[in-house]
């Protein structure tokens, strides 16, 4: 079964800080992105990863950073954190089917 | 852009009701419509997923349908039970941003004993 992991899993940081989200898969799946969860406002997607290398943005890139250097791994970059940046960040791997799987989540506090 | 609403916002229902979760997207050229199940503060659980050559799909209680035409897709319940109270999202893929997902809001599901 498909399987996602995410650390940290709760983060509470102070602006400006740089940190780091990352995120694994452990099925070799192409396809993997990133969505932050905001309450009134649902999932949006961040960035995206169609192959090693290959990344683009999504609906609210701003502030973020990916890469993709390998297959199995896709961290999530705040080079300069911000409150508005407070939020449920998700990350996603999308099977042969179409179906998507989702990491547990990290909750991430800026203050 | 894919836009995807969910109604109703919220459900509170006794034990045993079947129910009828709706979900309609503007862009029926869709891939794949997904629904999830999400408990307080944990991630996303694949629930069904329908793609856009299928109209439904089944997984025990469970019931999806898929309607591309009329840009509609509905969950049913059966039997609803206490441990179904979760919040329950659909999202729609759109074809010529495909992986992307576009969610709606959920719908928060309440089912008392």
């Amino acid at each position: 079964e498909a399987q996602v992991t995410q650390n940290p899993r709760y983060l509470i940081t102070v602006t400006g800080k740089k940190l780091t989200v990352t995120c694994s898969q452990n099925m070799n799946h192409e396809y993997m992105s990133w969505y932050r969860q905001d309450p009134g406002l649902g999932l949006r997607q961040i960035y995206y990863s169609m192959n090693v290398e290959v990344t683009d943005k999504g609906d609210v890139p701003e502030g973020y950073k990916v890469s993709r250097k390998e297959k199995r791994n896709f961290p999530l970059i705040l080079e300069s954190p911000s409150p508005n940046q407070t939020s449920l960040y998700f990350c996603a791997i999308r099977g042969v089917r179409g179906e998507q799987f989702f990491g547990p989540g990290t909750r991430l506090t800026v203050l | 852009k894919q836009e995807v609403t969910q109604i109703p916002a919220a459900l509170s229902v006794p034990e045993g009701e079947n129910l009828v979760l709706n979900c309609s997207f503007t862009d029926s050229a869709i891939y794949n419509l997904q629904w999830f199940r999400q408990d307080p503060g944990k991630g996303l659980t694949s629930l069904l997923l329908i793609q856009s050559s299928q109209r439904e799909q089944t997984s025990g209680r469970l019931n999806a349908s898929l309607d591309k035409s009329s840009g509609r897709s509905t969950l049913y319940i059966a039997a609803s039970q206490p441990g179904d109270s979760a919040t329950y999202l659909c999202a729609a893929d759109r074809g010529s941003t495909l992986g992307r997902l576009y969610f709606g809001r959920g719908t928060q599901l309440t089912v008392w004993p």
